[in-house]
């Protein structure tokens, strides 16, 4: 059950458009398109911004948005506001063997 | 409103044991599947286990299995995690979480914060 691989990092100023990996293998990110991205302020539980991929819960800003291609998911944030600074977390289905798996995170700096 | 409130987390030391509790309020809870995720301090989501919504189908994480068991009692609008041999590597923040019927985690509770240390 090895993490799907995020960068550590991602940095840019307000206005400005993100977009932060996941990569995994063939036997999760590949073959499901139960992917799904969490924000997580500081001492707060995460919150759901995507899932299968490309939805959206209600509520949440049309400025996030996901995609993937292959093995690697992405989520895009455009026009950056300080509020985005958060950390980031990506999650697939890994099937009945693997189940589930997270992603190793993504801080979000607004500079 | 969807609620999840976790309690149960504490100190206890290595190799004892520990359940966690969480109550569950303003949905149908028979109607969804739950998570327990955790996170150990200054790191990442680590996904530990489920449980279907009838109770009949568990999956845990290699580094819990035999050692931790998730259930529920769907008449108390409960899900519980009962944890034993635990080690220092289980020092974390608890939470569970509604799984949203797509194999995602759509509402979760604020955490319970488990310490394991002698």
């Amino acid at each position: 059950q090895s993490a799907l691989t995020q960068p550590a990092s991602v940095s840019a100023s307000p206005g400005q458009s993100i977009t932060i990996s996941c990569t995994g293998t063939s036997s999760d990110v590949g073959s499901y398109n139960f992917v799904s991205w969490y924000q997580q302020h500081p001492g707060k539980a995460p919150k759901l911004m995507i899932y299968e991929v490309s939805k959206r819960p209600s509520g949440v800003s049309d400025r996030f948005s996901g995609s993937k291609s292959g093995n690697t998911a992405s989520l895009t944030i455009s026009g950056l506001q300080a509020e985005d600074e958060s950390d980031y977390y990506c999650w697939s289905y890994g099937g009945s063997a693997t189940f589930s798996v997270f992603g190793t995170g993504t801080k979000v700096t607004v500079l | 409103q969807v609620q999840l409130v976790e309690s149960g987390g504490g100190v206890v030391q290595p190799g004892g044991s520990l359940r966690l509790s969480c109550a569950a309020s303003g949905f149908t809870f028979t109607g969804h599947g739950m998570h327990w995720v955790r996170q150990a301090p200054g790191k990442g989501l680590e996904w530990v286990t489920f449980i279907r919504y009838d109770g009949t189908t568990k999956f845990y994480a290699d580094s819990v299995k035999g050692r931790f068991t998730i259930s529920r009692d769907n008449s108390r609008n409960t899900l519980y995690l009962q944890m034993s041999r635990l080690s220092a590597e289980d020092t974390a923040v608890y939470y569970c979480a509604r799984d949203g019927n797509g194999y995602n985690f759509d509402y979760w509770g604020q955490g319970t914060r488990v310490t394991v240390s002698s």
